[in-house]
């Protein structure tokens, strides 16, 4: 059973036109995580939300924003993609300091 | 903010031998050291994570060692398997800061 779900697992986006990513949990964990990675490279983190509490990393770009609605959802929206923001993004969930269950990935493509 | 380094970023061995991943950390308020698992195309998966009231865990075939003083903790699998192949990540946490900050990782290759 999926317990983090993302939607779309592919994205195309043209240059400079705003995409939604979306992500989804049954797990009911009070933490949900965006991270982007890029090929051969470690997740980096961008934002989470502790609860409603949204926490921003200090180096994530402003094209880069982030929605929680409910305590199922949460979604990230990338304003203006450039080519450099092709990547996967993983979205993950935890109870609190533990362990993260990540969602299988949105893969972006920027054309 | 937290630097986690890992070491090395690739590594081979023969089935049946031991393989040891390091990590060092730079905060020394981190207290939470997970250790992920990414096959290829799919999502990390934790295998074993370490909190720093403790300075050893071992599950089965894999342990986590942590020393505080050092700031550095380590992966240890033992009698490796092919399907041990994978990219393996550290990453350390601060206790009440979910931010988590990933090693570069490490890309394990077992020979059959």
């Amino acid at each position: 059973d999926a317990m983090v779900i993302q939607n779309p697992r592919y994205q195309v986006t043209q240059f400079g036109k705003p995409v939604t990513l979306s992500c989804s949990q049954t797990l009911n964990h009070n933490v949900m995580y965006w991270y982007q990675q890029k090929s051969s490279q470690a997740p980096k983190l961008l934002f989470h939300y502790y609860d409603k509490d949204f926490n921003n990393e200090a180096d994530t770009p402003d094209n880069f924003q982030s929605r929680r609605p409910n305590t199922s959802f949460c979604f990230l929206d990338i304003r203006s993609p450039g080519l450099g923001d092709a990547a996967m993004y993983l979205c993950a969930t935890s109870v609190g300091v533990s362990e993260q269950y990540f969602g299988p990935g949105t893969r972006l493509t920027v054309t | 903010g937290e630097n986690v380094e890992q070491h090395p970023s690739t590594l081979s061995v023969q089935e049946g031998d031991s393989a040891v991943i390091k990590c060092t950390y730079s905060d020394s308020a981190s207290n939470y050291f997970p250790w992920y698992k990414q096959e290829l195309g799919k999502r990390p998966q934790l295998i074993i994570d370490i909190r720093s009231n403790v300075g050893e865990k071992k599950d089965q075939r894999i342990a986590v060692t942590l020393n505080k003083t050092a700031k550095h903790f380590s992966l240890h699998i033992t009698e490796t398997q092919p399907e041990d192949s994978a990219v393996y990540f550290c990453a350390a946490s601060i206790n009440n800061n979910n931010d988590m900050r990933f090693g570069a990782g490490t890309r394990l290759t077992v020979k059959p």
